[in-house]
Order: C-alpha cells, then sequence, then structure tokens
C-alpha cells in the first residue's frame, strides 16, 4: 500500500525567505504522479505543482519547485521569496496508475511579516 | 469551465436527519473522488468513480454512507442516518486520466448537532 509522510507538522518562515517542506513517501510501483497542494485559510485545495515520476528534472511553478529524489522516495517543496499569501496547509499526494490518490497528514505554513 | 461544483456549501442537521451532498465534475473528466476532512483525521479517500462506476469504496466509513453517481455529470453523497461524528468538510474532486491533476470542488461543510 501506498503511503505520504509529512514529518513537519507545522513551520514557520519570515516573508521573502525560502522555505522547504519535507515528504516521503512508499510505493511499489514505478510509474505515479506526485503533486503538492495548497490549502489557505478558506479550505480551497490548490493545485500548487506537479511531477512525473518518470522525469528526472525537477518540476518548477514560479516560486515553487521540487527536489524529487526517486531512490530515496523523497518529494520535497521549496518555496521562494515566501510571500504572506502562501500561509496554508501543505499537502503532498501520491497518484498511482491504478489511480489510488493518498495524501500525506499536511504541513502548516504561516508566513511572518 | 466552472470547477468542481458543490452544494450545499454548508449544511447544519440534526443527529438521524438524511443528509445528501452533491457534486458536479468538471466536463470530460473520467474520475470523480469523495474525501472527507476532519482536523483528527485528515484528508481522507472515501471513494471514487470511473466513468460512473465506483471502483474503490473501502474508504466508506460505515453502511451509513452511500454514494452514486448516475451519469457524468452528477454524483450524491448520502449520509443515513446521520451522527454528530459525522461532522466534517466533504470535498468532491474530478480528474481525467492517469497522471492528470485532480480538481476539488470547494467542499462542503457538515455540522451535525
Amino acid at each position: 500500500a501506498q503511503t505520504v509522510t509529512q514529518s513537519q507538522p507545522e513551520m514557520s518562515v519570515q516573508e521573502a525567505e525560502t522555505v522547504t517542506l519535507s515528504c516521503t513517501y512508499d510505493t511499489s510501483e514505478n510509474n505515479y504522479y506526485l503533486f503538492w497542494y495548497k490549502q489557505p485559510p478558506s479550505r480551497q485545495m490548490i493545485l500548487v505543482i506537479r511531477q512525473e515520476a518518470y522525469k528526472q528534472q525537477n518540476a518548477t511553478e514560479n516560486r515553487f519547485s521540487v527536489n524529487f529524489q526517486k531512490a530515496a522516495k523523497s518529494f520535497s517543496l521549496k518555496i521562494s521569496d515566501s510571500q504572506l499569501g502562501d500561509t496554508a496547509m501543505y499537502f503532498c499526494a501520491l497518484r498511482d496508475y491504478g489511480q489510488n490518490f493518498v495524501f500525506g497528514p499536511g504541513t502548516r505554513l504561516s508566513v511572518l511579516p | 469551465d466552472a470547477g468542481v461544483i458543490q452544494s450545499p456549501r454548508h449544511e447544519v442537521t440534526e443527529m438521524g436527519q438524511e443528509v445528501t451532498l452533491r457534486c458536479k465534475p468538471i466536463s470530460g473528466h473520467d474520475y470523480l473522488f469523495w474525501y472527507r476532512q476532519t482536523m483528527m483525521r485528515g484528508l481522507e479517500l472515501l471513494i471514487y468513480f470511473n466513468n460512473n462506476v465506483p471502483i474503490d469504496d473501502s474508504g466508506m466509513p460505515e453502511d451509513r454512507f452511500s454514494a452514486k453517481m448516475p451519469n457524468a455529470s452528477f454524483s450524491t453523497l448520502k449520509i443515513q442516518p446521520s451522527e454528530p461524528r459525522d461532522s466534517a468538510v466533504y470535498f468532491c474532486a474530478s480528474g481525467g486520466s492517469v497522471g492528470e491533476t485532480q480538481y476539488f470542488g470547494p467542499g462542503t461543510r457538515l455540522l451535525v448537532l
């Protein structure tokens, strides 16, 4: 069975600084997809970034980038130039070809002014 | 596209009453997922459909919960009878084929008194 672990329940960062959120996972599949979702206080789940496991190149979306280490089964999210609007819960998720979609427990990020 | 639409956005009911949550997925998406989110248990996958057919309902907590998808544009999650421990935010999400992102609806906040 797939599992997703986020070992940091809470983190904080000063505005304009960089922060990295950790995620590790376990799957027996060779092909799968990894995602980071953001859930602000509005509770809307918003896709931040997506990574295909067969791609070695790390995905990047503006200030958001990932460090994908397939052998280590690690998928961390780096937020550069943190903004107050980045304050949210961040969920790491894994989707395999069997369509199983597993979410981690989340990391609560606070961006401080 | 308007995105995933859920109704109602908020529901307050009394224990023992029937509750029906509704979801309209994004047009063209083959997969539909129902999640429950609570502080204690995080985000839990309840059930998902592929082409209107339930594929995995192992996350449905008990027989009081049922879900249907009569057509590609509509799904319901029903709780009968409801209990206070069912209080949570229920999300519907839809997605395309393998590897594609799930897009979440705004959620239904359910409070059972």
